[in-house]
């Protein structure tokens, strides 16, 4: 247990679905992230929070749209994806996004098949 | 452009010894992180290097050479639960993490 929950830990959509990824964390900190990780590749950052606020971008196309309502809750929202979407996401937290040490705390992901 | 590199597997025996090694190219260094992730499970912290030099914590250390763009992380008396992927990554300039690959650590009795 490392303070973060994800849901749903399995999930699998069709193209024209629409579905939302949730992250909480309980640990008090206030960055959030979201990552990609697909197979034997490294760890693509996809969106950074800080106090809620959107600080990073990576070029993530459109059908991904994340959501931070408070510091301790990320959503991703899913739409018209595409088969090589298929990965697994997780969500990570930490106390903010520049203190040199802080480490990351990774929830368990979420497996994402699109059909 | 920013780069990790790190062996994609590596196969080591139960009790003996096993160095991992990670090399990197990034804008800036704000610290190297270690982290273990076993199958179907979350990425959790080992170890974090900002000076040159051997960092232990128990039956794993960290080693970082700054001028070399070099670390390793060395695993001792090794158990069948240390297999597992190990995943290498570099702190930039901007404070964001480089991420390699990770490498698949697989443990025979």
């Amino acid at each position: 247990e490392t303070g973060v929950t994800q849901t749903p830990r399995h999930l699998v959509m069709g193209m024209t679905n629409k579905k939302s990824l949730k992250c909480e964390q309980h640990l008090g900190h206030n960055a959030m992230y979201w990552y990609k990780q697909s197979a034997k590749k490294p760890l693509e950052l996809m969106f950074v929070y800080n106090f809620k606020e959107q600080t990073e971008n990576n070029s993530v196309p459109s059908r991904f749209s994340p959501e931070c309502p408070n510091s301790s809750h990320l959503f991703l929202h899913l739409h018209t994806l595409q088969p090589e979407d298929s990965a697994l996401y997780l969500c990570a937290s930490s106390p903010d996004t520049s203190g040199e040490a802080y480490e990351q705390y990774f929830g368990p992901g979420t497996r994402l098949t699109v059909t | 452009g920013q780069n990790i590199d790190q062996p994609t597997e590596m196969t080591a025996t139960e009790g003996a010894i096993v160095q991992i090694n990670c090399t990197y190219q990034t804008s800036g260094f704000n610290g190297l992180f270690w982290y273990q992730q076993h199958a179907g499970e979350a990425p959790t912290f080992l170890s974090y290097n900002v000076l040159d030099g051997l960092e232990e914590k128990g039956r794993f250390s960290s080693f970082l050479s700054r001028s070399k763009g070099y670390s390793y992380l060395l695993l001792k008396e090794l158990q069948m639960k240390d297999s597992a992927s190990y995943l290498c990554a570099v702190r930039d300039s901007n404070y964001q993490l480089i991420w390699g690959a990770g490498t698949k650590l697989i443990i025979k009795p």
